[in-house]
């Protein structure tokens, strides 16, 4: 049983545009929510993280929205770049170590 | 070298070979770990070990072995393999084993079972 579930699995952007990946959770002990983004042959590296007592989190060109009525999250990529062509993974966890880990959306932004 | 390594980064092998992945983690963390990632699915936990002693086994096939000698190194040994087991073997580690810890990860193993 997935335990989040992230949409779209692919998303095709040009270069400038937004880019945004919806995940939804169920468990409502979760409380810390990672995002990971993955490059070719490489492995996944955090990339932003945040605590359901903010609504949002900003780092540079990428923002967590959280809405934690709904249970649900996003990631939005302004000004996407193609260096930002990259899997994108959403992850949740609840007071322990494990992640649950979302299925993944690559993300193509056209120059 | 920095940050974690992970050897070999390709092997193909035969459902009754016998192999070895290796993972080293050069961030002085005491908590490692095994990940499965598979083509389109969320990436899957195998084992855990924290300060060399394991915690976590996710009801992983026997096939599938683990062995953490110290805290800086961690193997996964494979024999007996299904075509179904090819997937990119992840390692990772973290400070502590906390979920908040960022976890780092290996660039991985791609495993391809004939």
């Amino acid at each position: 049983q997935q335990q989040v579930k992230q949409s779209p699995q692919s998303l095709i952007v040009q270069k400038g545009g937004i880019s945004i990946i919806n995940c939804a959770y169920e468990n409502t002990a979760f409380d810390y929510f990672p995002w990971y983004q993955q490059f070719p042959g490489k492995g996944p590296a955090l990339l932003i993280a945040i605590r359901p007592d903010v609504s949002e989190k900003k780092e540079g060109r990428f923002t967590i929205s959280f809405n934690k009525s709904a249970k649900q999250f996003s990631l939005h990529i302004m000004d996407s770049q193609p260096g930002d062509s990259a899997t994108y993974f959403c992850a949740a966890s609840s007071n322990d170590y494990k992640l649950s880990f979302g299925a993944g959306t690559t993300v193509t932004v056209r120059a | 070298e920095t940050g974690v390594t992970q050897t070999p980064r390709h092997l193909v092998m035969g459902m009754t070979n016998k192999k070895s992945l290796k993972c080293e983690q050069h961030l002085g963390h005491n908590a490692m770990y095994w990940y499965k990632q598979s083509a389109k699915k969320p990436l899957e936990l195998m084992f855990v070990y924290n300060f060399k002693e394991q915690t976590e086994n996710n009801s992983v096939p026997s096939r599938f072995s683990p062995e953490c000698p110290n805290s800086s190194h961690l193997f996964l040994h494979l024999h007996t393999l299904q075509p179904e087991d090819s997937a990119l073997y992840l390692c990772a580690s973290s400070q502590e084993l906390l979920a908040t810890d960022t976890q780092y990860f290996g660039p991985g193993t791609r495993l391809t079972v004939l």
